[in-house]
């Protein structure tokens, strides 16, 4: 069974980057699509962007100028990195796995990131 | 920019059929899913491809994508469908939410 587990700071300063790794157990990240997620707090869920395990990334255009996906396939783990974070960027971070139909079947648990001086 | 669009919130009793719809242009021609979010949880897939459950979904959870209009139907809604949904559509390659609904069983 997959497992997802998002880790990294929970505070970040403004203007500074965010830098999130999901770590994925249980199962190989050279099959499927691997994705990131966020939600503002009260607000609704926002598509950053996915990365396969070569490397192709797909970004969210809103969001592409300032972001970053990669993928560790020694370490079966795919990062984030969000560049020039302003308070708008607090969030609530997800990964999850993404089937070539568009499908994120299984959630880590999310972590919260906070900008802020 | 592909935009979906949800209504706010939707209401229902107890034992009662909840339908939630999500409307795009041709979105019947796209892929959808459907996600259940309960507070302070991560999302849990309850519908993909349209109309496909995963196991483990109760078969009350049902939905069908037509036209400009996805509709998830909770049949027998219980207290415990409680939560926010949000519809996904596949978009050339590209994943787009909906503002998602707030489900009340009143």
């Amino acid at each position: 069974q997959v497992q997802l587990q998002e880790s990294g700071p929970g505070l970040v300063k403004p203007s500074e980057t965010l830098s999130l790794t999901c770590t994925v157990s249980g199962y190989s990240i050279t099959t499927y699509y691997w994705s990131w997620v966020r939600q503002p707090p009260g607000k609704g869920l926002e598509w950053i962007g996915y990365i396969y395990y070569t490397g192709s990334t797909t970004y969210n255009p809103s969001l592409k100028s300032r972001t970053t996906i990669s993928v560790d396939t020694s370490e079966n783990q795919f990062s984030l990195k969000l560049r020039s974070v302003t308070a708008a960027d607090t969030a609530v971070y997800y990964c999850a796995r993404l089937s070539q139909t568009g499908t994120q079947d299984s959630w880590g648990r999310g972590t919260l990131v906070t900008v802020s001086s | 920019s592909y935009d979906l669009t949800q209504p706010p919130s939707v209401s229902v009793s107890p034992g009662q059929t909840a339908s939630i719809t999500c409307s795009g242009d041709k979105l019947g021609d796209k892929n959808v899913c459907w996600y259940q979010q309960e507070p302070g949880q991560s999302p849990v897939l309850v519908i993909f491809q349209d109309n496909k459950r995963p196991s483990g979904i109760p078969e009350r959870f049902s939905a069908s994508n037509s036209g400009n209009t996805a509709t998830l139907t909770i049949s027998g809604t219980q207290a415990t469908d409680e939560a926010d949904y949000y519809c996904q559509a596949w978009d050339s390659r590209i994943v787009v939410f909906g503002g998602g609904t707030k489900l009340t069983v009143l």
